[in-house]
């Protein structure tokens, strides 16, 4: 058990650029967060995946973000068009549905600036 | 909807001293209450949670909260802190509707260490 990975760590683009980020959650976890946070806040959620299903959006999440999850293992989140105000950590965490714990692992999270 | 509050945005204490951090929480039916820890380049580290049973729960490195529900509050405690305890501490709270246990957190409590 490896934990959940999450990549790249940073990336700085420019406004208007699309930029991809990648979750690896733990192996036998059948559930996938995505969560946003911004500077002095707390992370807020943005999505969730069963197995490759998304099951719910945030409204945070506007037209211009897309989370997918092929054969329900990695994660993809991609901004289109970025703005300055998408500037933020975003992380990923998953869960056994399975276990009664509800625990979420969290990944250190990818940084993005937009500049 | 449901709500975190953490009234103290920056907390300063001496090694060795006792530390409180204050979360309340707004969530109609019974809640699942957490505690994160953030180290800086970290992801967040669980520290305990609570879901039923007995209010007072322990968690990792000698941490402790207690639920309670007249003032729908989940404070975490520990006796005497350590330089190494300094970090942003989250509360949240896990909405379990429909199986879906997404976590709303709070703002945070940035704790730090003077020796």
């Amino acid at each position: 058990d490896t934990g959940v990975s999450q990549d790249p760590r940073h990336k700085i683009t420019k406004r208007g650029q699309n930029v991809t980020f990648r979750c690896d959650p733990i192996s036998e976890h059948n559930r996938l967060y995505w969560y946003r946070q911004t500077l002095g806040q707390g992370p807020e959620f943005l999505t969730y995946f069963q197995n490759e299903a998304q099951l719910e959006k945030s409204r945070l999440l506007s037209d211009r973000f897309s989370a997918e999850r092929p054969k329900g293992s990695f994660s993809t989140l991609e901004i289109q068009r970025t703005e300055q105000g998408d500037s933020a950590m975003y992380l990923c965490a998953s869960s056994n549905r399975l276990s009664s714990s509800y625990e979420q692992y969290f990944g250190p999270g990818t940084r993005l600036t937009v500049t | 909807a449901q709500s975190v509050t953490q009234p103290d945005i920056h907390i300063t204490v001496s090694e060795g001293a006792s530390l409180e951090l204050r979360c309340n929480y707004s969530y109609g039916a019974t809640p699942y209450l957490f505690w994160y820890v953030q180290s800086p380049g970290q992801g967040l580290q669980l520290l305990l949670k609570y879901f039923s049973g007995d209010t007072l729960v322990q968690g990792i490195k000698g941490f402790e909260a207690e639920f309670k529900r007249s003032q729908s509050s989940f404070n975490l405690r520990k006796p005497s802190v350590h330089w190494s305890d300094a970090a942003e501490y989250f509360c949240a709270v896990a909405e379990s509707n429909f199986g879906n246990e997404k976590l709303t957190f709070g703002t945070g409590t940035r704790l730090t260490i003077i020796p």
